[in-house]
């Protein structure tokens, strides 16, 4: 099956640009998509078809997918941002969905 | 505005059956524009799609391979609901499970935009 990879964690300093990579073969075929998960509660959609966002969601979240890696990069941001962040896509060589094993992003 | 309102048993003995149910307000388990989907969460498994369900003229059903054997997603469209079923637990089926809808519009996808709360499914003699 397709495997998505994450690094574990990321850290950057409050006001800063925060980039999320998400590793798969040939990713940037497929279309990605990015929830954000704080603790305790249920993920939350931030960008679909690597880089729309659904309403809501602040313009300060962007995303984008070229060869064997997707990118979820967060500008100024900010003890809010705290979070896990989890890529997605659809293998359709088995008709999963398929979730990267998620990001801890750390706001310094 | 869509939510979805899981309900369900926190704690299933072994070798019983899990089953929790997802009631769906401000949308229908028969619309055309939606999946709905099952996804549970564990520290060892990560995000884990089970499977989904959705009406195209008919009934499909996708399931996970990992759970394919034990698993049935039904939908219930005089309660607009759709139900988890999934036989024969073992402690490795303990995590939070979790509802949600894939949403279509004009037949393009826009992600798992709702999710249901979460519940704490515990497998436990």
């Amino acid at each position: 099956s397709y495997v998505l990879t994450q690094p574990p964690s990321v850290s950057m300093a409050p006001g800063k640009t925060a980039r999320i990579t998400c590793g798969g073969n040939n990713i940037g075929s497929q279309s990605v998509h990015w929830y954000q998960q704080k603790p305790g509660q249920a993920p939350v959609l931030v960008i679909f078809y690597d880089s729309d966002r659904p309403s809501g969601i602040p313009e300060r979240f962007s995303g984008s997918n070229s060869g064997n890696t997707a990118t979820l990069t967060i500008s100024r941001v900010g003890a809010g941002d705290e979070a896990d962040y989890y890529c997605q896509v659809w293998d359709s060589s088995s008709d999963h969905w398929v979730f990267g094993g998620g990001t801890k992003l750390t706001v310094l | 505005q869509v939510q979805l309102q899981q309900s369900g048993p926190g704690l299933v003995k072994p070798s019983q059956t899990l089953s929790l149910t997802c009631a769906i307000s401000g949308d229908s388990v028969s619309g055309k524009s939606a999946t709905w989907i099952w996804i549970r969460q564990s520290p060892s498994r990560g995000l884990e799609w089970l499977g989904r369900t959705y009406y195209r003229s008919k009934w499909y059903y996708d399931y996970a391979v990992s759970v394919k054997s034990r698993i049935i997603i039904n939908p219930d469209t005089s309660k607009n609901q759709f139900s988890l079923q999934l036989d024969s637990v073992t402690p490795e089926d303990t995590a939070v499970y979790y509802c949600a809808r894939g949403h279509y519009v004009s037949g393009a996808y826009k992600g798992m935009d709702v999710w249901g709360q979460g519940t704490t499914v515990t497998v436990s003699s």
